[in-house]
């Protein structure tokens, strides 16, 4: 699975648009872009996931530029509740063999302020 | 309501005192997942399970044992263990396989004095 960069932490101010970047410069034709995210101590939690598509869902939308090599998660409307951390993965449909879980970086810790 | 639960969510063991760790998931999912979270090292996989008595190891399976007798069942088992397995620890399953959404339970964190 390709590597991903995202800035260590954000603030946004409450009822604004989050907008979360990653980078996965090294992305290959067949990785998906996931985006999960964890508040404090909970189990992480799935948010949306594209392969070249923007998508959009009843918590968040995701744009992948034209060249896949990086994307942004976009929350609408953030609220205190979307404090956590996020985590953008990048990831094949199909196992290379081994060890199969979902690699989670370091991630952006996103602080909502009211 | 579709969710993985974990039980117990808080443990407080001693050094050699065997233990299971429940993990239940109502949705009829065919992939399982356990996974240790430390910090400064995110989350890595311990075991997993493709379906009923098919698993296999994940990066760190060292003082582990799983097993998947049902569906929706899949216990982690420490059969000694060790302060160095005190962790946050989390059970994951999918629809499938690694392409799905994984859906997370709500952890279960362990001291081992």
């Amino acid at each position: 699975d390709a590597k991903t960069t995202q800035p260590p932490s954000m603030d946004c101010a409450e009822g604004r648009a989050a907008n979360l970047p990653c980078n996965h410069s090294t992305i290959s034709g067949n990785e998906y872009v996931y985006w999960y995210r964890q508040i404090h101590s909970q189990g992480p939690q799935y948010i949306i996931h594209g392969l070249k598509n923007n998508e959009t869902n009843e918590m968040a939308s995701l744009i992948i530029t034209e060249d896949r090599k990086s994307s942004t998660l976009i929350l609408p409307h953030a609220t205190l509740r979307d404090t956590a951390v996020y985590y953008c993965i990048v990831r094949s449909a199909h196992s290379g063999g081994g060890a199969d879980g979902l690699t989670f970086g370091k991630g952006t810790h996103l602080i909502i302020q009211p | 309501e579709a969710q993985v639960t974990q039980n117990p969510r808080y443990l407080i063991t001693v050094t050699g005192k065997k233990l299971t760790v429940t993990c239940s998931q109502n949705m009829n999912h065919e992939y399982m997942s356990w996974y240790r979270q430390d910090p400064g090292l995110g989350l890595r996989q311990i075991y997993y399970s493709m379906n009923v008595e098919v698993t296999d190891k994940g990066d760190v399976p060292e003082g582990y044992k799983v097993s998947r007798k049902e569906k929706r069942n899949f216990p982690l088992i420490l059969e000694s263990p060790s302060p160095n397995q005190t962790s946050l620890y989390f059970c994951a399953s999918s629809l499938y396989d690694r392409q799905e959404t994984q859906y997370f339970g709500p952890g279960t964190r362990l001291l081992v004095l």
